[in-house]
């Protein structure tokens, strides 16, 4: 079994400062995780993923993500907002079995100018 | 990278008809397609994961007579909802891969309103 715990509902930022978005997984297996952005009324783009490689993920738009195994976690960081960022994001992992995606409960990242 | 897109976009119905909803890989071949639902200010939840050629898998609470899928072809899956009710109505999105260890890439999603 898995599942995945986004820790905050919502989050708000200033424009040019640090982004924090956390997550917790649980899994039985090796996890691959993943972080994915929506805008309103949008599909999903994937931000960056996990998979058993290096622990800490550079993605796209400035994010990135360190897993740590110890702690169960796979936080999103961004070091400056822009106001592009404002989306909800969602952190996700796989069923390593049948590689469907368990979705976290989603973060809702607003960026105040 | 891999782009999927959806038809249409959003759709309103009367109560008691059937919506067609098509997701195609407009770029690579998906061996398999999945289909999620998402109600407003909530996360996706999987509704069925569908082989080209097989018979889909559903989720467990999800009526497979209601929300019929077919993956005929390796880039197109349909999801029909029959007999739409007010409580179909939903953002509805699909994903595509085209092998077990690569990325799922998603569709835009649709929009359904039952009347």
């Amino acid at each position: 079994a898995q599942s995945v715990t986004q820790l905050d509902s919502h989050v708000s930022v200033s424009e040019g400062t640090p982004v924090l978005l956390r997550c917790n997984y649980s899994s039985s297996y090796s996890p691959s995780l993943f972080w994915y952005v929506q805008h309103p009324n949008k599909g999903l783009q994937l931000l960056l993923k996990y998979t058993s490689a290096a622990t800490l993920v550079k993605g796209i738009n400035g994010f990135e993500a360190e897993f740590k195994k110890s702690e169960t976690s796979f936080h999103l960081t961004k070091p400056s907002a822009h106001m592009s960022d404002a989306a909800e994001y969602f952190c996700v992992v796989t069923d390593t079995g049948r590689r469907a995606l368990t979705f976290g409960s989603g973060t809702r990242l607003q960026v105040q100018p | 990278g891999a782009v999927v897109s959806q038809h249409p976009s959003r759709v309103i119905c009367k109560s008691g008809t059937s919506v067609k909803i098509e997701c195609r890989s407009l770029d690579f071949q998906a061996t398999t397609m999945f289909w999620y639902r998402q109600f407003p200010k909530q996360s996706l939840m999987l509704m069925a994961t569908s082989n080209e050629g097989s018979k889909a898998t559903y989720e467990q609470g999800v009526e497979k007579d209601k929300f019929l899928i077919n993956h005929a072809s390796l880039t197109l899956s349909t999801l029909t909802v029959t007999s739409a009710h007010p409580e179909d109505s939903s953002f509805y999105i699909c994903s595509a891969r085209n092998s077990p260890k690569e990325t799922q890439y998603f569709g835009p999603g649709t929009r359904l309103l039952v009347l």
